[in-house]
């Protein structure tokens, strides 16, 4: 089955404990990205990357990292989580950026 | 269930009726659209696209029309069901090489 898998898929931490949210596809895209998803403001892109090793800012880039050291993994990483972030992510992927987007069943972040 | 929009537009409908949700976007060089649905506690879903050299574009129970004079989309619902139940939210994009640009949503709640 044709599936974006994020891990986990609820977290809840302290300010300034670093933690990664992984993200699997399995479809061979090439193009995949970050949300988050606030109350009024919508999906909103963190990070994308168009294919291994290949990454960007999206609209809201700042406190997050990612790596694409593979097609299939595009983990998201919070160094120093901030209360701020606290917040729904998703991960998608797709043929390309402005190509349909596979979304995962979301994380929710909170940070205390 | 996970709360994605506490302020978006709702609209209810009865089980059977045909629902018409609308989505007004701004750029005028956007020249292809997609329709998401996103269920509580899930990632959204593709459901219908339409190309800007089309009008109208029709799937299972589900209609996309594109009036590109006044920059608006529709998705219509026929004999809507408690199962469509969701948020629904309008995506463009100008180019194949760039995001795709989401819009807030409109919360769809159907009344059995």
């Amino acid at each position: 089955e044709a599936q974006v898998t994020q891990n986990p898929r609820y977290l809840i931490t302290v300010t300034g404990k670093k933690l990664t949210v992984t993200c699997s596809q399995n479809m061979n895209h090439e193009y995949m990205s970050w949300y988050r998803q606030d109350p009024g403001l919508g999906l909103r892109q963190i990070y994308y990357s168009m294919n291994v090793e290949v990454t960007d800012k999206g609209d809201v880039p700042e406190g997050y990292k990612v790596s694409r050291k593979e097609k299939r993994n595009f983990p998201l990483i919070l160094e120093s989580p901030s209360p701020n972030q606290t917040s729904l992510y998703f991960c998608a992927s797709s043929l390309g950026p402005g190509r349909p987007q596979h979304f995962g069943d979301g994380t929710r972040l909170s940070i205390l | 269930g996970e709360s994605v929009g506490l302020h978006l537009p709702t609209l209810s409908v009865q089980e059977g009726d045909n629902s018409i949700i609308n989505c007004a976007y701004s750029n005028s060089a956007s020249d292809y659209f997609i329709w998401y649905k996103q269920e509580s506690g899930k990632g959204p879903q593709f459901i219908i696209d339409i190309r800007s050299n089309m009008d109208k574009r029709q799937g299972q129970r589900v209609t996309v029309l594109l009036n590109k004079t006044v920059k608006h989309l529709s998705l219509q619902i026929a004999a809507t069901q408690p199962g469509d139940s969701a948020v629904y939210f309008c995506a463009e994009v100008d180019s194949g090489n760039t995001p795709l640009v989401f819009g807030k949503g409109t919360r769809l709640s159907v009344i059995a």
